[in-house]
């Protein structure tokens, strides 16, 4: 079964310091999603893109971040600046086109922010 | 602001007996509703998915759904000890194919052998 993949599983990074996760949707899937979920507290939305742009995001999605798709297959989410707070597991996620077309998500990304 | 609330638990159930899940959710515009399992550390993992009023059955999972008491539950039947993980609920408010999920903070639920 196609599965979202993302890279790293792991990251760790010093405050201040840029991060680029990424992720691999599922080849025909059309929408791509970014969620967080630090430790112990509820999974959050942080945005989702559609046809090469934002089509919303969270109040989370501060300047500090960004999506990109830099090409067919990758999907990634920056930090400029990390910060303590942005320690979290992110999970990327995918769906293809009409409703009711369920999220797949990928294994995540810890990041841990020292 | 939409909200999806859960009983955090723990809930322990004994192995082979039934374990209910229960989910209320704030905004009368939301369309489909899920059930998603995490086990610790793990990416959330779709188990099922309701859109209209009543019951759907799976294997030895039941979703119930009644969108006038904004209420979703899940129900498994003869609990494994696999089963033991954290039961997110889900919710979405359909806007063409675009699909942001609220979740709730999880139920743990814990299958006593």
């Amino acid at each position: 079964e196609p599965e979202v993949t993302q890279t790293p599983s792991h990251q760790v990074t010093q405050m201040g310091q840029e991060v680029i996760l990424r992720c691999v949707p599922i080849s025909n899937h059309l929408y791509f999603y970014w969620y967080r979920q630090i430790l112990g507290q509820k999974v959050e939305f942080l945005v989702s893109f559609y046809n090469n742009e934002i089509s919303e995001k969270s109040e989370i999605f501060d300047d500090q971040f960004s999506v990109e798709r830099p090409d067919g297959s990758n999907f990634t989410l920056k930090i400029r600046s990390t910060k303590l707070e942005d320690s979290a597991m992110y999970f990327c996620a995918s769906s293809g086109w009409g409703d009711n077309s369920p999220l797949h998500f990928g294994n995540g990304t810890r990041l841990t922010v020292t | 602001q939409k909200e999806v609330e859960q009983n955090s638990g723990p809930l322990s159930v004994p192995e082979g007996a039934i374990a209910s899940l229960n989910c209320t959710y704030s905004d009368r515009g939301s369309q489909s509703f899920f059930w998603y399992r995490q086990y610790s550390g793990k990416s959330p993992e779709l188990i099922m998915s309701i859109y209209s009023n009543g019951d759907k059955e799976d294997g030895r999972f039941t979703a119930q759904l009644n969108k006038a008491s904004q209420y979703v539950s899940l129900l498994i039947r003869d609990s494994q000890p696999s089963d033991s993980a954290t039961y997110l609920c889900a919710v979405i408010e359909i806007n063409f194919g675009n699909e942001k999920l609220t979740f709730g903070t999880g139920t743990r639920l814990t299958i006593i052998p």
